[in-house]
């Protein structure tokens, strides 16, 4: 069955640094998301990304942070310059249609980010 | 504010009981509802979508039903297993100007099952 994957699984990195989380969505998808979710708290969404720009973006997702699908496999989140709280479970998800539609939203395993 | 909001917090049941989760929302329009499983440190996994034309729509042994005139939803799970033990999401799609693209998530129900 196919599945969205995920990398890394954790990721550790300093306040200030930049980092970037990858996601490989389910092949045929169109839609693309990512959200994050801080320990202990819900699910938060953070942006959609459809037809190569940005569907819809929370007010989480500020100039600190940027999407790119460099090619036509590949869903990167940037983060320019982690702050402490920035630290969470960032997911990736993908859907063939939009949230509008009854499809399915597939979630990957999650890139676990702590910052120091 | 939170459009989403999901009861009980928690509940702990005995492993084979009925358990019945609520959510009640106020995004408008509406398109769908969703309930997700989310056990601990994974993302979450989709259980059913429903529109605004479904009342009741059944997964196995999970069943949701949809009152999209008193804009509730419950999932009821059936004969529970150790394995249900999990965060149980609702989720609704909020639409903004142009867009469909931003989802309101509920804090979700943290299910526990006992032997």
């Amino acid at each position: 069955e196919p599945e969205v994957t995920q990398t890394p699984s954790h990721q550790v990195t300093q306040m200030g640094q930049e980092v970037i989380l990858r996601c490989v969505p389910i092949s045929n998808h169109l839609y693309f998301y990512w959200y994050r979710q801080i320990l202990g708290q819900k699910v938060e969404f953070l942006v959609s990304f459809y037809n190569n720009e940005i569907s819809e973006k929370s007010e989480i997702f500020d100039d600190q942070f940027s999407v790119e699908r460099p090619d036509g496999s590949n869903f990167t989140l940037k983060i320019r310059s982690t702050k402490l709280e920035d630290s969470a479970m960032y997911f990736c998800a993908s859907s063939e249609d939009s949230e509008a539609s009854s499809y399915e939203q597939y979630f990957g395993p999650g890139t676990r980010l702590t910052v120091t | 504010k939170n459009q989403v909001e999901q009861s009980p917090q928690s509940l702990i049941i005995l492993e084979g009981k009925n358990c019945t989760l609520q959510c009640n929302y106020t995004v408008s329009p509406f398109s769908n509802l969703r309930w997700y499983k989310q056990d601990t440190g994974r993302g979450p996994v989709s259980l059913t979508i429903m529109t605004f034309s479904e009342n009741t729509k059944s997964n196995g042994r999970y069943t949701a039903t949809l009152d999209a005139d008193t804009k509730q939803s419950s999932l009821h799970i059936t004969a529970s297993q150790l394995s249900d033990s999990a965060s149980y999401i609702c989720v609704v799609p909020s639409p903004s100007t142009d867009s469909w693209g931003k989802f309101q998530f509920g804090a979700g129900t943290q299910v526990v099952v006992t032997p």
